[in-house]
This record gives structure tokens, sequence and C-alpha cells, in this order.
């Protein structure tokens, strides 16, 4: 079955730590990003790749960094430098068309929790 | 400035009943258009879309939206809504290249 997993599902940090979300894809997309959900709001770019090796800031970068070393995989680090990292964060990917680059597939979360 | 609205927070309907949740949007070009669905700790599935030709699109689970330029809407419709059909719902706006707005979502309960 073709799709996309996040893990792990449920994660805890300590505050002044890194950690890092994993989001794996075998749909054959070039396109990939990452979203962080809070309650009552939309979902808010976080960052997207279109191609391996090339990623770009959406609206709230700051404190999270990426990496897209293959076309499956594009882990979400959460840096110290979050201030409000509790949320839950989700992965999504697309076909890399014209209009197709909105039509994304999501994976299942991770929710981040600081303690 | 682009925006999505969901003007309900939340919405109660009974098993059986028809639903509609509603949609505006704020774009200046022809915007592509989605509708999500999320169950509670799930990723979001996409249930219908819209890109350009009829105005009433049909999605998965007997959903359907209808595109309407004069009012910049993108209202979902259901004609009978069952229990499994309780979950949250997004609207959404792809501005071209790599760009979506969500709406904040609309919460949907079932009563039996």
């Amino acid at each position: 079955d073709g799709g996309i997993t996040q893990s792990p599902k449920y994660l805890f940090r300590k505050e002044g730590q890194n950690v890092t979300l994993s989001c794996e894809q075998n749909l054959n997309h070039d396109a990939m990003y990452w979203y962080r959900q809070d309650p009552g709001q939309g979902l808010r770019l976080i960052y997207y790749s279109q191609i391996v090796n090339d990623f770009q800031k959406g609206d709230i970068a700051e404190g999270y960094s990426v990496s897209r070393e293959k076309k499956e995989s594009f882990p979400l680090t959460v840096t110290s430098a979050q201030k409000n990292p509790t949320a839950f964060y989700l992965c999504a990917s697309s076909i890399a068309s014209s209009r197709s680059y909105n039509e994304q597939f999501f994976g299942p979360g991770t929710r981040l929790t600081v303690l | 400035a682009q925006s999505v609205t969901q003007p309900d927070i939340h919405i109660t309907v009974s098993e059986g009943a028809s639903l509609e949740l509603r949609c505006n949007y704020s774009y200046g070009a022809t915007p592509y258009l989605f509708w999500y669905v999320q169950s509670p700790g799930q990723g979001l599935q996409l249930l219908l879309k819209y890109f350009s030709g009829d105005t009433l699109v049909q999605g998965i689970k007997g959903f359907e939206a209808e595109f309407k330029r004069s009012q910049s809407s993108f209202n979902l419709r259901k004609p009978s809504v069952h229990w499994s059909d309780a979950a949250e719902y997004f609207c959404a706006v792809g501005l071209g290249g790599f760009k979506t707005i969500f709406g904040a979502g609309t919460r949907l309960f079932v009563k039996a």
C-alpha cells in the first residue's frame, strides 16, 4: 500500500532538547511538506521541499529545521529555539505538477508535548 | 490578503439529516479548492477538489461541494449524515505553486 508514515505517534520533549520527527512516503511524490496544527486553528506551513536537496521556509519556520537527502524522506527537527513546540505535526506530499502541487496527501501525524 | 473562512466552529446534526458546511475564501484569481476530513488524532483525507469546469463536484463518502464564484464560496454538502461522519472538516484554497491556505476547521457532531 502506498502512503505516508510518520513516527513516532507521540513524542515527549524536555525543554532545551532537540527532537526529530520522521516522515517517509512511498508515493513517489517529489514535493513534501510539514505543517503544524494547533487546536482551533488551521494548518500552518513550516517547511516544504520540491525536490531532493532543496527546501523552502514556510510561514512559521523559526525554531525548526529540515533535510531532504532522499526523495522518500523529509525529517523535521524541532530545536530548542522553538519556544512553544507543543502541537500536532502533519507531514504531507504531492506530485509536482502545476495544479497538483496543492492536492496533498497526509500522514497520520505526530503529537509533540513539551514537559 | 488571501484567507479561508469557515464560519461554524462546530455543527451538530442528527443522523440521517442533511448537512452543509460553509466555506468562504478571499483570493483574486480562481483558486484550487479542497475539502479535507480529519478524524481525531489522524491526518487529513481528501474528500473532494475543484480545479475548473463543472462547479458541482462529487467526492468520496457521498459528499459534494458547489463552487460559487459570485459568493466566493465552496460549501460542502451531504444529503444524509451517518454517525461515522463525525470528524473535523477543513476547507482549503490552493493559490498555485506550493501555497495552500487552510480554514480553521468545522467540527461535526452527529447525534443519534
